[in-house]
């Protein structure tokens, strides 16, 4: 069975920093492109950040030189380092797994439950 | 890399059909068969329910159909049924090696 667990989401003030993580079981990791999806309260879904299989990364403008995505293949786990956050990065964060050879990972087939950010002083 | 544009609701009685639009430009949508949807209740993680353009993950009722006509695509859901009521949003690829979402439809099931 695929699973994906984010944690890492808590309480932090503007200007402060946090990483998300995600671990995953049920697939060989390394062979797909992962992504992130945040969803501020209320609002809509977000493509934030994404990774290909081999290490690529791409990144939304809105995000892109205060977000960092990584992977670690071998503890089948992504994170999404935070830093200079935001109130409007205030978000579930969602990871996600793109389908099997995708490069970035816009169809997503499998997502975790999510885990809050909640940026505020 | 600006929303797609989505309604904001839509309805209809059980057994009808609605579609339910997504706009984008030659940059997104229009250019790349990469159009997915996602369905999702209240709470919980979106499930995908249709992928490139329109063909259907396994296990997704075939009540649901996707289609594309230029910068513009499309999500019907015929059958109408209760357990439809949810919340919906397209995705693209784009030109930007990103992704972008639609602003979401809320389906009501009168």
């Amino acid at each position: 069975e695929v699973q994906l667990v984010e944690s890492g989401g808590g309480l932090v003030q503007p200007g402060g920093s946090l990483r998300l993580s995600c671990v995953v079981s049920g697939f060989t990791f390394s062979s797909y492109a992962m992504t992130w999806v945040r969803q501020a309260p209320g609002k809509g879904l977000e493509w934030v950040s994404g990774i290909s299989n081999s290490g690529s990364t791409f990144y939304a403008d809105s995000v892109k030189g205060r977000f960092t995505i990584s992977r670690d293949n071998s503890k089948n786990t992504l994170y999404l380092q935070m830093n200079s956050l935001r109130v409007e990065d205030t978000a579930v964060y969602y990871c996600a797994r793109g389908r099997k050879g995708a490069v970035v990972a816009v169809t997503l087939d499998y997502w975790g439950q999510g885990t809050l950010v909640t940026v505020s002083s | 890399q600006s929303a797609l544009t989505q309604p904001a609701s839509v309805s209809g009685s059980p057994g009808q059909s609605i579609t339910i639009s997504c706009t984008g430009t030659s940059s997104d949508v229009g250019g790349y068969n990469y159009v997915s949807w996602y369905q999702q209740h209240p709470g919980t993680a979106p499930k995908i329910m249709i992928y490139d353009v329109s063909s259907r993950p396994s296990g997704v009722s075939d009540r649901f159909s996707g289609s594309k006509s230029g910068n513009t695509a499309s999500l019907t859901i015929s059958g109408l049924q209760a357990e439809d009521e949810a919340d919906y949003y397209c995705s693209s690829y784009t030109k930007s090696n990103t992704g972008v979402f639609g602003t979401g439809t809320k389906v009501t099931v009168l």
